[in-house]
């Protein structure tokens, strides 16, 4: 399976950007890039997902390489409820389309 | 979200009993998942089923097995405890044809 690598943890102040990268250098062309995160205590929640072009939602931004080796988490503006912990994860188009988890980046967001 | 439940939220066992986890979801998800999550890890799959009456193997499926009798919920069932087993387990769904699994609150299960 493919693997992801993510720096282990990092921080930000409340309402400024945060940019979370994760590297992927073994990505099939294929494989969907997803983001999942877990806040304290809870599920992991889905966050966002993309295969080639940059993607928005409501929660953040999907920047992805050109070469799509690596690809960068933007939540526009930290706040508070955005501490968590958050997986960047390949999902491949063959069989039961599973997800594999790393252990992800523990975003602490400064007040 | 799915409603996505899970059943017990908390359980102690000692060694060598068994007990059964319950997923049940109300949306018609076709798709079913557990996982376990040891501390400072991240998720990894047990078993999941693609369907009624079907089940298959993930990552760690030793020491558990499964069974999906009714589409709306996944049975995740331990025979023999061990220690090692002691985690937070997590049931997910996804629509078949759809990107996001939904997750459930988890349960915690200390092995003792």
């Amino acid at each position: 399976d493919a693997k992801t690598t993510q720096p282990n943890s990092m921080e930000s102040n409340e309402e400024e950007p945060v940019h979370l990268p994760c590297n992927h250098s073994t990505i099939s062309g294929t494989d969907y890039i997803h983001w999942y995160r877990q806040l304290p205590s809870q599920g992991p929640e889905y966050v966002i997902h993309g295969l080639t072009s940059n993607v928005n939602n409501r929660m953040a931004s999907l920047a992805i390489a050109e070469d799509r080796k690596s690809s960068t988490l933007i939540l526009h503006r930290a706040t508070l409820r955005d501490a968590a912990v958050y997986y960047c994860i390949l999902r491949t188009q063959t069989g039961a389309n599973n997800l594999f988890f790393g252990t992800g980046t523990r975003l602490t967001v400064i007040p | 979200n799915a409603g996505v439940t899970q059943t017990p939220k908390f359980r102690v066992l000692k060694t060598g009993q068994s007990m059964t986890l319950l997923c049940a979801q109300d949306m018609n998800h076709e798709y079913m998942y557990w996982y376990r999550q040891d501390p400072g890890m991240g998720l990894r799959l047990i078993h999941y089923s693609v369907g009624e009456g079907t089940t298959a193997k993930g990552e760690v499926p030793d020491g558990y097995n499964v069974s999906r009798l009714k589409k709306q919920n996944f049975l995740l069932g331990l025979e023999s405890a061990a220690p090692s087993q002691t985690s937070v387990y997590f049931c997910a769904v996804r629509l078949a044809g759809g990107y996001e699994q939904y997750f459930g609150p988890g349960t915690r299960l200390t092995v003792t």
